[in-house]
């Protein structure tokens, strides 16, 4: 079946150092390919995606490229911030894929 | 304007029990799933529907029955509650065609005593 795997944490940075959470998929095909952020006590929000091989999603200074290659969709930020504190979800779903969702990310980032 | 709601956000019950919970969304998205987040905040998806058809049922307990009454609405009624029950459950919608991408509810934190 379809898996995702990412990095365990928690990952704990200073504000403004660079952040990057690893995740690497296992799927037949082309999912879709998803980055979701939950802050404590909520749902899930979308915070980017890419639907194909070398497309670029990228949003509030985050960004990740799907990378077929290496089945990979690392994410990145330059320069991170005590707001940037949650937790992160990789996931790949799209078509006829079941939801699959990595094991999340804890993110603390100290002032 | 809430896209995703659920009602309630918290459920304390005792073992044994039957409970509901409900779920709604004013997106016009035609399909809907449950997942549940263990402590661990590992997150599991239990079943979907789409325009009412159940099209995912994952190994979850037949204790738990999703009802979709329209496309707007995926509740989940569960009897016989047991302690591993306790977690957050979230609803969430999407709409094929469009990458999938998920809306989530704020999740119903529900505690088994």
């Amino acid at each position: 079946g379809n898996s995702v795997t990412q990095m365990e944490g928690p990952v704990t940075l200073s504000e403004e150092a660079f952040l990057t959470i690893n995740c690497t998929y296992t799927a037949t095909g082309y999912p879709s390919l998803f980055w979701y952020v939950q802050y404590p006590g909520e749902g899930l929000q979308l915070l980017l995606k890419a639907t194909k091989a070398d497309d670029k999603g990228s949003n509030k200074g985050f960004e990740a490229t799907y990378r077929k290659e290496t089945t990979s969709f690392h994410l990145e930020k330059g320069s991170v911030q005590v707001s940037d504190s949650a937790v992160y979800f990789c996931a790949l779903s799209g078509g006829s894929y079941i939801p699959t969702f990595g094991r999340g990310t804890s993110l603390i980032v100290h002032p | 304007d809430t896209a995703v709601s659920q009602t309630p956000k918290y459920l304390v019950t005792q073992m044994g029990n039957d409970k509901s919970i409900k779920c709604e969304q004013n997106l016009g998205h035609d399909t809907m799933y449950w997942y549940k987040q263990d402590s661990k905040k590992f997150l599991k998806i239990m079943f979907s529907y789409n325009n009412k058809e159940l099209i995912i049922n994952e190994t979850v307990p037949n204790r738990f029955s999703p009802k979709s009454p329209d496309k707007a609405h995926l509740n989940l009624h569960i009897n016989s509650l047991e302690l591993g029950d306790s977690a957050v459950y979230f609803c969430a919608s999407s709409q094929r065609g469009e990458g999938d991408t998920q809306y989530f509810g704020p999740g119903t934190r529900l505690t088994v005593l």
